[in-house]
């Protein structure tokens, strides 16, 4: 079946540190990857999507790259503030479907 | 883009009762979803709603337990029946933007079963 597998959390960060976050995934055909991104009591919010493999998609100094041959999208960001301080969700979408299947989340936390 | 209000944003139930929660659109949406993200576990997808049709369940959800209702394309509701402490979630409404594809949620309605 289709599934994601993403780095456990928390993590927590000092500002402008590097950040990565791993996120591998199992899934049939050619899946569309997004990360997903909930700041503090707010609703999910899309951060970053590809669709096919070797795209990049990046946002907000986000970047995520679709690996075909290590069924990765993981996250990165070159130096984090305190306001991306957030649960970070990765997720994939079979072609044909609108039904997204999540990891578990990844909560970071940016100090100071 | 669309905003999604939902309601509750929480609630604390007893055991046997049941919980509707509704999900509001600002524009018209032909599909919305609900998911459920329990304590320390991912987004899991209990349902797709269309209006006009009868909601399709995911495996391991029945409509006996989330009733689902889609009167108009701006609306929803979910019901949580005869709620257990292991229905303790948040539960999130989603819609699909038309076009695009992309998928818009809510803020979550998280309910604590006592």
């Amino acid at each position: 079946g289709n599934s994601v597998t993403q780095m456990e959390g928390p993590v927590t960060l000092s500002e402008e540190a590097f950040l990565t976050i791993n996120c591998t995934y199992t899934a049939t055909g050619y899946p569309s990857l997004f990360w997903y991104v909930q700041y503090p009591g707010e609703g999910l919010q899309l951060l970053l999507k590809a669709t096919k493999a070797d795209d990049k998609g990046s946002n907000k100094g986000f970047e995520a790259t679709y690996r075909k041959e290590t069924t990765s999208f993981h996250l990165e960001k070159g130096s984090v503030q305190v306001s991306d301080s957030a649960v970070y969700f990765c997720a994939l979408k079979r072609g044909g479907s609108e039904k997204l299947v999540f990891g578990k989340g990844t909560k970071l936390t940016v100090n100071p | 883009s669309a905003v999604i209000s939902q309601k509750p944003s929480r609630d604390i139930c007893q055991r046997g009762t049941s919980l509707t929660i509704q999900c509001q659109v600002d524009s018209q949406v032909t599909m919305m979803f609900w998911y459920r993200q329990q304590p320390g576990q991912s987004l899991t997808l209990i349902a797709t709603a269309n209006q006009g049709s009868e909601a399709t369940y995911e495996s391991g959800f029945v409509i006996d337990k989330f009733p689902i209702s889609r009167p108009n394309l701006t609306f929803s509701t979910l019901t949580v029946s005869n709620m257990s402490p292991e229905d303790s979630s948040i539960y999130l409404c989603s819609v699909a933007a038309p076009g695009t594809g992309e998928l818009f949620f809510g803020e979550g309605s998280r309910l604590t079963v006592l």
